[in-house]
């Protein structure tokens, strides 16, 4: 079975520095991944998506993230913070003859201004 | 044209009652999906429709909780007998053919409080 991991369960930067939100993961296979982002009182947004295509995926409103098979991780970054990147953020994971995700637990990331 | 919407989106209910959760995919979209998030966790997985046939129920916690789908398009989750530990908040998610490489957009979700 697969299980997901995200050190930090709270993340806090200032305005313009880099953001780093690591995700590690657990599978027999390599799955695919998937980066999620809640905002408050809204559904989950897909930020970015690994298929097994590139290993550095880029996603919406400037973040990426690098696929490891060495290291099972899936970590997202962003050069730089904005405050409107603010919310809650999921890493999930799914086999490629799955149908369903399993979520981490999440990351709350606070910008500080 | 409208995103995955959710009614109610919030429902308080006593400890025994019934609920029902509805949930309004996007249009076209064959697979489905029910997640319950508790507070400070991510969504896990209950239930999974293809068409109007569950292909995998295995997330669902006992038999006081059932979802149906029956033409395809709209879906409810149903449960029995609330318990305190119900209290959650309920998402649906829909994806266009169900490949695990599909987007799966998800709704505002229903906030399901049981006293």
């Amino acid at each position: 079975a697969q299980s997901v991991t995200q050190l930090g369960s709270h993340v806090s930067v200032s305005e313009g520095a880099l953001v780093l939100l690591r995700c590690n993961y657990s599978s027999s296979v390599p799955p695919y991944l998937f980066w999620y982002v809640q905002y408050p009182n809204q559904g989950l947004q897909l930020l970015l998506k690994y298929t097994s295509a590139a290993t550095l995926v880029k996603g919406i409103n400037g973040f990426e993230a690098e696929f490891k098979k060495s290291e099972t991780s899936f970590h997202l970054t962003k050069p730089s913070a904005h405050m409107s990147d603010a919310a809650e953020y999921f890493c999930a994971v799914i086999l490629w003859n799955g149908q369903n995700f399993v979520f981490g637990p999440g990351t709350r990331l606070s910008v500080l201004p | 044209g409208a995103g995955v919407s959710q009614t109610p989106s919030n429902k308080v209910t006593e400890k025994g009652k019934y609920v029902e959760l509805r949930c309004d995919p996007i249009s076209g979209h064959t697979a489905l999906y029910w997640y319950r998030q508790s507070l400070g966790q991510g969504p896990e997985f209950l239930i999974y429709f293809q068409g109007t046939g569950a292909a995998d129920d295995s997330g669902l916690p006992n038999d006081r909780f059932f979802a149906v789908r029956p033409e395809g398009s709209v879906s409810t989750l149903k449960i029995q007998r609330t318990e305190r530990g119900d209290s959650a908040v309920y998402l649906c998610a829909s994806s266009l053919a169900g490949q695990a490489t599909d987007t799966q957009y998800f709704g505002p979700g229903t906030r399901l409080t049981v006293l």
